[in-house]
């Protein structure tokens, strides 16, 4: 089942703005991750988060998870035309899989 | 896509044919996952493996069929049950020890039925 929901369903940006973009789901986890998937390809992952952790950083990406709100939100500064892709949370539980949700697309402009 | 190779990139099928979308990897993971992506959608679990000979159905798992005979392999058959099979179909792979369950994907096989 679907879990996660992403907000905006897609996001156009200028290059060198900042893109966020934001995550919830419904039931209680073990960790949230994001992943990146141009287009046609296959996904990549780009951070983890456990469910005791409050903020990660990885090089220009900030993720903060709220368990009380369930919700995490992603932001990626400075964005560069390479940044254009979609992005999706997927969240863990104690069975391995992931639930992942309908991804946010974004767009950077030169 | 790190060390996953799925085959082919593209396959027509005609209605009422079976077929078989190979997976690979030579990470050493123990567990593997087929998803299924629609498009503007997110990915839909349809069987996964944890250890070699085992396997388990996920969210939708009707008219698709697995094996897991060898580690490094983890084939996925779509049946002629499956009645709306056009899709992206896109598998990954995991590490299981250790608590850190990030997947790593292949390319993904794009499946049209004519």
């Amino acid at each position: 089942s679907q879990q996660g929901e992403e907000d905006p369903q897609a996001l156009s940006i200028q290059e060198g703005e900042n893109a966020t973009m934001n995550c919830s789901y419904k039931t209680s986890i073990n960790n949230l991750q994001w992943y990146r998937q141009n287009s046609g390809r296959g996904l990549v992952h780009l951070i983890l988060i456990r469910s005791n952790e409050r903020e990660k950083h990885s090089g220009r990406l900030r993720v903060t998870l709220d368990t009380s709100k369930k919700s995490s939100s992603l932001l990626i500064t400075a964005s560069r035309a390479a940044d254009t892709a979609s992005y999706f949370c997927a969240t863990g539980s104690n069975d391995y899989k992931l639930s992942f949700g309908a991804g946010t697309t974004v767009t950077v402009r030169a | 896509d790190g060390g996953i190779t799925q085959s082919p990139k593209y396959l027509f099928r005609k209605e009422g044919q079976n077929v078989t979308l190979s997976c690979e990897q030579n990470l050493n993971h123990d567990a593997m996952y087929w998803y299924r992506q629609d498009p503007g959608q997110g990915l839909r679990l349809i069987y996964y493996s944890q250890i070699v000979n085992d396997f388990q159905k996920g969210d939708i798992a009707e008219g698709y069929s697995v094996s897991r005979e060898k580690k490094e392999s983890f084939p996925l058959t779509v049946t002629s049950a499956q009645k709306n099979p056009t899709a992206f179909y896109l598998c990954a792979s995991r590490r299981t020890s250790g608590d850190n369950n990030e997947q790593f994907f292949g390319p993904g096989t794009r499946l049209t039925v004519l």
